[in-house]
């Protein structure tokens, strides 16, 4: 059974600097892997996708990486900003399900 | 309309009240997905549409949950007899393909409490 896990479950930053979220997963056997962001009583917002034959996918400051040997996929934010704070959520696609670690939230302090 | 919406946004229900929560997917996205969201956690499936057909619709928690999508298009999730371990938000998405590579859409969500 697909297992996703994100560490850390919180993390609160300076304004400017550079961080990396993590990702992991048991199953290598995905379709995609997708970064979503959530902000309290919204809904999820799509970040980037990589398909399982990708390796990285950019988005401005926003950089995804997948590798699927490991079971691990990372986030890059560059230069913060506390627009950024929010809750990050990596989702894997098995079959067609998403399977959703439980998230990281993140707080850019000004 | 430009993006996946639901409705209602809240919802408070008795215990033991049914309730319906209806999604509209983006116009002509084939595949449509609920997803229960419990506080502090990633959400968790429920159940698939591609147009009419259920095709899977292993992940509602018991019997009292049912969802239809009878044109292709709308879809509601129904609960019946509600329980305090419902309180949740739903979560719809749609994606415009049946194949499963296709990036999903999501809505804003329902938010249940069930008092």
């Amino acid at each position: 059974k697909q297992e996703v896990t994100q560490i850390p479950a919180a993390l609160s930053v300076p304004e400017g600097e550079n961080l990396v979220l993590n990702c992991s997963f048991t199953d290598s056997a995905i379709y995609n892997l997708q970064w979503f962001r959530q902000d309290p009583g919204k809904g999820l917002t799509s970040l980037l996708l990589i398909q399982s034959s990708q390796r990285e996918q950019t988005s401005g400051r926003l950089n995804a990486s997948l590798d699927k040997s490991s079971g691990r996929s990372t986030l890059y934010i560059a230069a913060s900003q506390p627009g950024d704070s929010a809750t990050y959520l990596c989702a894997v696609i098995s079959n067609y399900q998403l399977i959703w670690g439980a998230g990281t939230k993140l707080i850019i302090k000004p | 309309g430009a993006g996946v919406s639901q409705s209602p946004r809240y919802k408070v229900a008795k215990r033991g009240q049914d309730v319906a929560l209806r999604c509209d997917p983006i116009s002509g996205h084939v595949s449509l997905f609920w997803y229960q969201q419990a506080l502090g956690q990633g959400p968790e499936f429920l159940t698939y549409f591609q147009n009419e057909a259920q095709l899977d619709k292993s992940g509602l928690p018991s019997d009292r949950f049912f969802a239809e999508r009878p044109e292709g298009s709308v879809s509601t999730l129904k609960i019946q007899r509600t329980q305090q371990e419902d309180s949740a938000v739903y979560l719809c998405a749609s994606s415009s393909q049946g194949a499963a590579s296709y990036e999903q859409y999501f809505g804003p969500g329902t938010r249940l409490t069930v008092t």
